[in-house]
């Protein structure tokens, strides 16, 4: 079964507001939890991604947090633009893998109103 | 700066007919990777070349027939397309297998009828 799932299918933000998305996984033997933005028509891209043995990342404008104790990523996405309309997905490594193992999870769609 | 080039962008195929995805990458990476997505799901793995002259299974590999051509090129083929064949499909690649950062071309959307 899949390891990474969502909160929240959808969600709609006010621009200039901060958004948060969240993320739920289940393999505590991952390495890496990763963030992707796919724009429509698009294919994915990466926006940070952050190891298993911290608790927090920033970025331009975004903040990665990893919560081991209840197994939840969120990504957090300061003074939300319309540029940042997508969908986000979450997406991990497990831990050792010598083999590509980048699984994605469904994805959670991001509208922001102007 | 191409990055990562699909060819088709679209196509149609009657269930039976085969047909081959061609995938380009200019930024001299050894990793290229296949994935389909389908409506409301994430994405899912088909076929991986860790480097040039490797190839292997990913997710959900049945149907589907991969060729690591160079380091530049990877293409996958469907042998007898199916109408659950039908989805987008994006082609990717990175420096290394091991990479969070993977770089997506702009998909193709099949529909098998």
């Amino acid at each position: 079964g899949e390891s990474v799932g969502l909160h929240l299918p959808t969600l709609s933000v006010q621009e200039g507001d901060n958004s948060i998305i969240n993320c739920a996984y289940s393999n505590s033997a991952s390495d890496y939890f990763i963030w992707y933005k796919q724009e429509s028509g698009k294919g994915p891209q990466f926006i940070i991604d952050i190891r298993s043995n911290m608790d927090k990342r920033q970025g331009q404008r975004v903040t990665v947090l990893l919560n081991k104790t209840v197994k939840h990523l969120s990504l957090q996405i300061a003074a939300t633009q319309p540029g940042d309309s997508a969908v986000y997905f979450c997406a991990e490594i497990p831990r050792g893998a010598g083999s590509y193992q980048l699984t994605f999870g469904k994805g959670t769609k991001l509208s922001v109103i102007p | 700066n191409a990055g990562v080039t699909q060819t088709p962008k679209f196509q149609v195929l009657k269930t039976g007919q085969s047909m081959t995805l061609q995938c380009a990458q200019d930024m001299n990476h050894n990793s290229m990777y296949w994935y389909r997505q389908d409506p409301g799901m994430g994405l899912r793995l088909i076929y991986y070349s860790a480097s040039e002259g490797t190839t292997d299974k990913g997710e959900v590999p049945n149907g589907y027939n991969v060729s690591r051509l160079n380091k530049r090129e990877f293409s996958l083929r469907l042998e007898s397309a199916a109408p659950s064949q039908t989805s987008v499909y994006f082609c990717a690649s990175s420096e290394a297998v091991w990479d969070t950062e993977a770089f997506f071309g702009q998909g193709t959307r099949l529909t098998v009828v």
